[in-house]
Parts: C-alpha cells; sequence; structure tokens
C-alpha cells in the first residue's frame, strides 16, 4: 500500500539556517504530494502541494519539487524564522480502489518536529 | 466560513464506555474524512464519507467502530467498548465537491480521547 516516509527528528536550527526536511514515497498510480503543518495548539494546515512530477510548490518561502524518479518530495526554506517552529508533515494522495476513482484520502507521514531559535 | 468544527475537544472516559464525537465541516463541502492520529505519529486514515454514503473504509476501522453523515451535513464518529489504545486524537476534515485533480482538505482542530 501507499506509504510516506520522513526523515527522523526533531529538527533545531538557528533562526535563518536553511531547512530541509526529507521525503520519500511509495505509491501506487499517480500520487499527489502535500505538506502540511501543524502550528503549536492548532489543526493541520495545507502548506504546499505538487500533483505530477516535476511540479514544484512553494508557499510563505518553503518549497518542495516532485522527484517522481527519486520517489521524494523534500522540504526546503532558504531562512527560517522563530514563527516557523512547528510539526510538519508529508503526505500523499494517491489512488483508493481497482476501479480509479480517488477518494481523495491521504496518507502521512510521522511528522517532523522543527524548533527554530532565535 | 467558520471551518471544520469538532465536538468536544477532549474526552477523557474509562475502559468499556462508549464515546461520540461530532464533527460539522464547512458547508457545502459534500466530501467528509475521520482521521486517527497517536502521539509521535501522522494522521491515519479511518472513513470517507461523500454525502451520506459512507464510501470507504480503513482496516484500522474495527467494528467496535461505527460512523455516520446521516443527512449529509455533520458527522457522529462513535466507539463502543473503548480500550486504552484507542487513546488518540481524531482528527475530521472536508472537502468542497471534486473539481479537477485536486481539492484541498481541511482538517479541524480535534478531539482527543483519552482511554483511562
Amino acid at each position: 500500500g501507499d506509504s510516506v516516509t520522513q526523515m527522523e527528528g526533531p529538527v533545531t536550527l538557528s533562526e535563518e539556517a536553511f531547512l530541509t526536511i526529507n521525503c520519500t514515497y511509495t505509491a501506487t498510480g499517480y500520487p499527489s504530494l502535500f505538506w502540511y503543518v501543524q502550528y503549536p495548539g492548532e489543526g493541520l494546515q495545507l502548506l504546499l502541494k505538487a500533483t505530477k512530477a516535476d511540479d514544484k510548490g512553494s508557499n510563505k518561502g518553503f518549497e518542495a519539487t516532485y522527484r517522481k524518479e527519486t520517489t521524494s518530495f523534500h522540504l526546503e526554506k532558504g531562512s527560517v524564522q522563530v514563527s516557523d517552529s512547528a510539526v510538519y508533515f508529508c503526505a500523499l494522495r494517491g489512488w483508493s480502489n481497482a476501479g480509479g476513482t480517488s477518494y481523495g484520502k491521504l496518507t502521512f507521514g510521522q511528522g517532523t518536529i522543527l524548533t527554530v531559535h532565535p | 466560513d467558520t471551518g471544520v468544527s469538532q465536538d468536544p475537544r477532549h474526552k477523557i472516559t474509562k475502559r468499556g464506555q462508549n464515546v461520540t464525537f461530532r464533527c460539522d465541516p464547512i458547508s457545502e463541502h459534500n466530501r467528509l474524512y475521520w482521521y486517527r492520529q497517536t502521539l509521535g505519529q501522522g494522521p491515519e486514515f479511518l472513513t470517507y464519507f461523500q454525502n451520506e454514503a459512507q464510501l470507504e473504509k480503513s482496516r484500522l476501522l474495527s467494528d467496535r467502530f461505527s460512523a455516520e453523515r446521516p443527512k449529509g451535513s455533520f458527522s457522529t464518529l462513535e466507539i463502543q467498548r473503548t480500550e486504552q489504545g484507542d487513546s488518540a486524537m481524531y482528527l475530521c476534515a472536508s472537502s468542497p465537491p471534486l473539481a479537477g485533480d485536486y481539492n484541498e482538505q481541511f482538517f479541524g482542530p480535534g478531539t482527543r480521547l483519552t482511554v483511562l
């Protein structure tokens, strides 16, 4: 079945440092890929997405490129801020049954805790 | 747009008791999902509704779990004879009717269940 693997965490960085959180996936068909973020005390929010190979998703300075050849969707940011401290989840949406109908369920990685210090 | 709401936000119960959670999706969102998130893990899919029809259930949804969406609006998730292993955050998400290849899922704040 579909699965998502994220790099082991937690990740601790100083403000303005470069961020990479690795994500690889296993899926059949043509999955779409997502990064969700969960700020302390809040619900999951979509950060960015990519729906086909070589697409780059971007939002709030974060970027991730859908690499089908390496089955990866690594999250990057050039200069993190204290306000980026949160838990980041990589997720995929694949095809859910043999009929090819996608009901849109998401398969998540285990999450990576990011802490940014001033 | 008030977002997805869930009630209660926290529930503490004793093993063997039944509990029921409610999810109110964003209005006009016909797609509704339930997920379960245990500590240190990502959310895991439980079940999916399109309008009032339950179209997909995960094998995680044992026979002690039942979900309904009787009028295609709010949904309930009931756990019978709770076990300590049911302790988790239960998340609800909704999305609008499918447009093209993608529609975003909007998540509620979750219901945290603790089984003593």
